[in-house]
């Protein structure tokens, strides 16, 4: 079975600050994908990154940055300098080599930010 | 390159009614997956359809069922509605399985 946690239900920073959202999930695959979307009001997903667990480097875009960690099955999500244009829910998904195209999602994250 | 369209974008429908839904991939794409989101239940997993195909199928009711067409376009039908069946439904696509699935604007469905 798969899971993924999303701890933080709601985060609420000021304009600026940087802030990251956890995510901590379990699988019994050896190869699996993890995936970050973000909702915004209007409910469409939008891709942000996916990383395969073969792939342990962390990985910047921007004012965005992941960080990967097998050994403690984390794929932390880090916005610096957050705007107000970043307010939304933040998914965490896995998909692993066993189950397809199923993605299981965390409960997501609702950021706030506030100008 | 168009997006994922799901048709159509609201949907209100009384108890016992039935309802089908509609998803357009992106243009290549040959998955086409769905998915029920909920306040109480979060984001969870209906079924894959590939290549006409039905690949997997998540933890739901019979009521809920699908198609795709040859264009790889799909379809999710949903039988004897129940209040509990409001919900956003999404669909999204994916060349191949395991690949970055592009999610479409999803439908939201309100049964009275």
């Amino acid at each position: 079975a798969q899971k993924v946690t999303q701890a933080q239900t709601e985060i609420s920073v000021v304009e600026k600050e940087d802030v990251t959202l956890d995510c901590v999930y379990e699988t019994r695959d050896t190869t699996y994908y993890l995936f970050w979307y973000k909702q915004p009001p209007s409910g469409e997903l939008v891709f942000l990154i996916r990383r395969n667990s073969f792939d342990e480097q962390n990985e910047i875009s921007g004012r965005y940055s992941w960080n990967f960690q097998k050994s403690t099955s984390s794929f932390n999500f880090t916005i610096t300098a957050s705007q107000v244009v970043d307010s939304a829910v933040y998914f965490c998904a896995l998909s692993g080599n066993n189950a397809g195209n199923m993605l299981t999602f965390g409960g997501g994250t609702r950021l706030m930010v506030k100008p | 390159k168009a997006g994922v369209t799901q048709t159509p974008r609201y949907l209100i429908k009384t108890r016992g009614q039935q309802v089908t839904l509609s998803c357009s991939p992106i243009s290549g794409h040959r998955s086409v997956s769905w998915y029920q989101q909920t306040p109480g239940q979060g984001l969870q997993f209906l079924f894959e359809y590939f290549s006409e195909t039905q690949r997997n199928k998540g933890n739901f009711p019979g009521r809920f069922s699908g198609r795709q067409f040859s264009n790889s376009r799909s379809e999710m039908n949903v039988s004897t509605l129940e209040l509990g069946d409001s919900a956003l439904y999404l669909c999204a696509s994916s060349f191949e399985s395991q690949e970055t699935q592009y999610f479409g604007p999803g439908t939201r469905l309100l049964v009275l």
